[in-house]
Formats: C-alpha cells, sequence, structure tokens
C-alpha cells in the first residue's frame, strides 16, 4: 500500500526558511516524479513543485509563484522527497502535500503539513 | 500553459446522478486530465485519469459510481448514485512538460 507523510511544517517569521520532507513506502521511489502542491486556508489546489525519476534526469520544475525561493530536492536511498523554502511570506501559508505522480497526474497523496508565516 | 475551468458549485439529491465539467483551453484541447476528490477537512484523494478519447483509468479502490467521459475540450466526472459521503470539492488538474495544473474547484452539495 502506497503511503506518504508529510512533516517539517510550523509556525516561521516572514523571511525565514523551513524544510519539508515527505517519506514514502509501498511502492518503488525512484520510478516516479514527485509533486508538491499547497493549499491556502479556504483556498484550491496550488501546484508549487515537481523533481522528475532519476531516469528523466531528476530534474525539476516550479511554479512561478516559488521559483527562485523554494527547491525540490529527492533521497531516492531514502525514499524521501524534500522542499526547502527560503524567504517565506504571508502567501507562503497553507497546507503542503507531496504527491506521487504517474505520467503527469498525482496519484497518491499525503494527508500534508501545515505551514503558517507570521511575525 | 495550460488552464482548466470549472464551475463553482453543483448539487444533486441523494440517490441522483450529477455531473462535472472541467475545460481545457484552446491549444490544449486534446489533453489527458485528473479528478480528484476533496472532503471536508481532508487531504485530496485520486479518483481517476480520463483521456481524449473518453477512456478513464481510477485509482484504487474508487467505486463504480464514479466515471469519467470527454467530448472536445471537456472532460467529464459523473457520480451516480450520490451518497453523502461524496458532498466534497472536485478539482481536475492537468501537466505539460514543465507545469502542473489544477482547476479552481467544483463544491457538490448533496440535498
Amino acid at each position: 500500500e502506497v503511503h506518504l507523510v508529510e512533516s517539517g511544517g510550523g509556525l516561521v517569521q516572514p523571511g525565514r526558511s523551513l524544510r519539508l520532507s515527505c517519506g514514502a513506502s509501498g511502492f518503488t521511489f525512484g520510478d516516479h516524479a514527485m509533486t508538491w502542491v499547497r493549499q491556502a486556508p479556504g483556498k484550491g489546489l496550488e501546484w508549487v513543485a515537481f523533481i522528475r525519476s532519476k531516469d528523466f534526469g531528476g530534474t525539476t520544475e516550479y511554479a512561478a509563484s516559488v521559483r527562485g525561493r523554494f527547491t525540490i530536492s529527492r533521497d531516492d536511498s531514502e525514499s524521501i522527497v524534500y522542499l526547502q523554502m527560503n524567504s517565506l511570506t504571508t502567501e507562503d501559508t497553507a497546507v503542503y502535500y507531496c504527491g506521487r505522480e504517474t505520467g503527469g497526474s498525482t496519484d497518491y497523496w499525503g494527508q500534508g503539513t501545515l505551514v503558517t508565516v507570521s511575525s | 500553459q495550460p488552464v482548466l475551468t470549472q464551475s463553482p458549485s453543483a448539487s444533486a439529491s441523494l440517490g441522483a446522478s450529477v455531473k462535472l465539467t472541467c475545460t481545457l483551453n484552446s491549444g490544449h484541447s486534446r489533453g489527458a486530465i485528473a479528478w480528484h476528490q476533496q472532503q471536508p477537512e481532508k487531504g485530496p484523494r485520486y479518483l481517476m485519469k480520463v483521456n481524449s478519447d473518453g477512456s478513464h483509468t481510477k485509482g484504487d479502490g474508487i467505486p463504480d459510481r464514479f466515471s469519467g467521459a470527454s467530448s472536445g475540450a471537456e472532460r467529464y466526472l459523473t457520480i451516480s448514485s450520490l451518497q453523502s459521503e461524496d458532498e466534497a470539492d472536485y478539482y481536475c488538474q492537468t501537466w505539460d512538460n514543465d507545469n502542473r495544473v489544477f482547476g479552481g474547484g467544483t463544491k457538490v452539495t448533496v440535498l
């Protein structure tokens, strides 16, 4: 059974950094692209970033709203995907979900971790 | 970049059917999409992928009451025999080589 478990969320001041982790199990982690999606309070889903599998170069793509501030990475030996978030603003307050991708779509989701950016 | 349009809300009676629409923008009308369900206070759940020819592939454990279809640039999700637990937000998602895109979501109310 596929499991994705996010961690690392919390309260952080504007301008500071935070790193989210997502541990995966139940599938061959290295075979899949992985993605981060966020949801601000009362809002819809917003894609943040994804990282391709090593077979596709392990390259990364970002939404314009986070490009240059956030970095997605993966550790295939530990089945973990990370999201390093720098220069956080109040607009980054959201529940952050990690997801497994298959063919572009997110076919499994984690339960989410809340990031609150506030002074 | 692809863009997806969804109606903000839909409703139907318990036991009835509801059909949700997700429309792809010009230039991306032949793309596949995925449907996701988000029940109140829960994380999203993958329902299915719908291709331009109407074929669809459901996620693990998704009931037969959920089905997908396509017509032109429109992708559909039909929920039959509506249950109270189907009251949720439904998002469509699409993708190209560099982007992932979500529609604004449709809130389904079971009357």
